[in-house]
């Protein structure tokens, strides 16, 4: 268990508003990533971030943003929804270390309407 | 650009008929090769690393093996409970660099 909470863990929300997800971790991992999962895509890198403050652009980071002001809260936003941003989204951490064993949430599912 | 294939997208067993995942993958410099099991409205959870062709790992009725063009995951004997989402990725040696995910494949046991 990496002590990982997402929140909300479920949103419907409508097309044009502004979402924020949060992840929340106990551990004080200096490592975290979003993804997005989705039917026929798999797990797909958002954003990440190697520590406060620093973070970069996964493969799929347009129309998100993140923010990582304390190690234990990674935060992702949808500055202005749109259906195709319905997903499944996941905050999960490596650790202290850029390995590739993730430890994930439990998962927030976005519906965009 | 890393690609990781994975087949069949489904499987269905029955309980204690022995079977196996494939894990196809292009990979500029592998540094490691990973599977994951994912249950239905669950994150993913952590099953194997594999960092080398001929390398092998055990866990339960799960064997990882890697060659060096793709990875197999050896259920032998399954139960039930094993059905689940299995997932492989691939990690590349540059730089900072992320995992590249397969679609995976959804795996039924039936009693």
């Amino acid at each position: 268990d990496a002590g990982i909470t997402q929140s909300p863990r479920h949103k419907v929300t409508e097309t044009g508003t502004p979402v924020t997800l949060r992840c929340h971790q106990t551990e004080n991992h200096r490592y975290m990533y979003w993804y997005r999962q989705d039917p026929g895509h798999g797990l797909r890198l958002i954003h990440y971030s190697y520590g406060v403050k620093d973070t970069d652009k996964g493969e799929v980071s347009d129309g998100y943003s993140v923010s990582r002001s304390k190690t234990e809260d990674f935060l992702l936003t949808l500055e202005s929804a749109t259906s195709s941003q319905t997903s499944v989204y996941f905050c999960a951490t490596t650790g202290d270390t850029n390995t590739g064993e993730l430890f994930f949430g439990e998962g927030s599912r976005l519906t965009v309407l | 650009e890393d690609q990781v294939t994975q087949s069949p997208e489904a499987l269905r067993l029955q309980e204690g008929e022995s079977s196996s995942l494939n894990c196809s993958y292009t990979v500029s410099g592998l540094r490691g090769l990973f599977w994951y099991r994912q249950d239905p409205g669950k994150g993913p959870e952590f099953l194997f690393t594999l960092y080398s062709a001929g390398e092998e790992k055990e866990k339960e009725r799960l064997k990882a093996t890697l060659t060096k063009k793709e990875s197999f995951l050896h259920i032998t004997a399954p139960k039930p409970e094993d059905s689940a989402t299995y997932l492989c990725a691939v990690h590349r040696h540059s730089g900072y660099s992320t995992l590249t995910f397969g679609k995976g494949t959804m795996l039924l046991v039936s009693p």
